[in-house]
């Protein structure tokens, strides 16, 4: 079965650092996502990606914070200075078309000391 | 108020039993919905999409009051494997998901 596959499963940090999530959608899929859940609370949307642009982005998603798909394959999310309230697990999505399910990956848990 | 409201549990129910869940949610303009389930340090994976009608896929019954802005997710014959967090999940006019806080539930032997 497809699924959407992310690395790394676990980044460490220091604050002030500049990391980059990777994610590898499902190969068919057009619409990207990332979503944070940070421990014990729910699940945040952070900005959704269609034909090469932001489709739409919440307010979590300020100027520290950028996508990109560098090629046809992967999606990813950079944090250019991190903070300790970024310390989260961070989840890729995607779905084959807007509107319809989105599929998550594994996240990766990113922790900034 | 919250956008998507759920009683944070636990829900501790022996196996078998019958359990349900109950999601509130603000927007009257929310379109699509849908229960996800995650367990402990995983991702959401879809349990069901939440149609007006009502569906039931198996064990899992899930029904929508639009009136009333309230979701609901019944599981029969409850299975320690069915332990996890349960998550509403709604969407408005875009793509987003908007996630409740979730569920916890877990089943004892």
């Amino acid at each position: 079965e497809p699924e959407v596959t992310q690395t790394p499963s676990h980044q460490v940090t220091q604050m002030g650092q500049e990391v980059i999530l990777r994610c590898v959608p499902i190969s068919n899929h057009l619409y990207f996502y990332w979503y944070r859940q940070i421990l014990g609370q729910k699940v945040e949307f952070l900005v959704s990606f269609y034909n090469n642009e932001i489709s739409e982005k919440s307010e979590i998603f300020d100027d520290q914070f950028s996508v990109e798909r560098p090629d046809g394959s992967n999606f990813t999310l950079k944090i250019r200075s991190t903070k300790l309230e970024d310390s989260a697990m961070y989840f890729c999505a995607s779905s084959v078309m807007g509107g319809n399910i989105q599929y998550f990956g594994a996240g990766t848990r990113l922790s900034v000391l | 108020r919250k956008e998507v409201e759920q009683d944070p549990g636990p829900f501790n129910v022996p196996e078998g039993a019958t359990v349900a869940f109950n999601c509130t949610y603000s927007n009257s303009a929310s379109q699509s919905f849908f229960w996800y389930r995650q367990d402990c340090r995983k991702e959401p994976k879809l349990l069901m999409s939440v149609y007006s009608s009502g569906n039931e896929d198996g064990r899992f019954t899930a029904q929508l009051n639009r009136a009333s802005q309230y979701i609901s997710l019944l599981i029969r014959d409850s299975k320690l494997s069915d332990s996890a967090t349960y998550l509403c999940v709604v969407t408005y006019n875009t793509d987003k998901l908007i996630f409740g806080t979730g569920t916890r539930l877990q089943v004892f032997p």
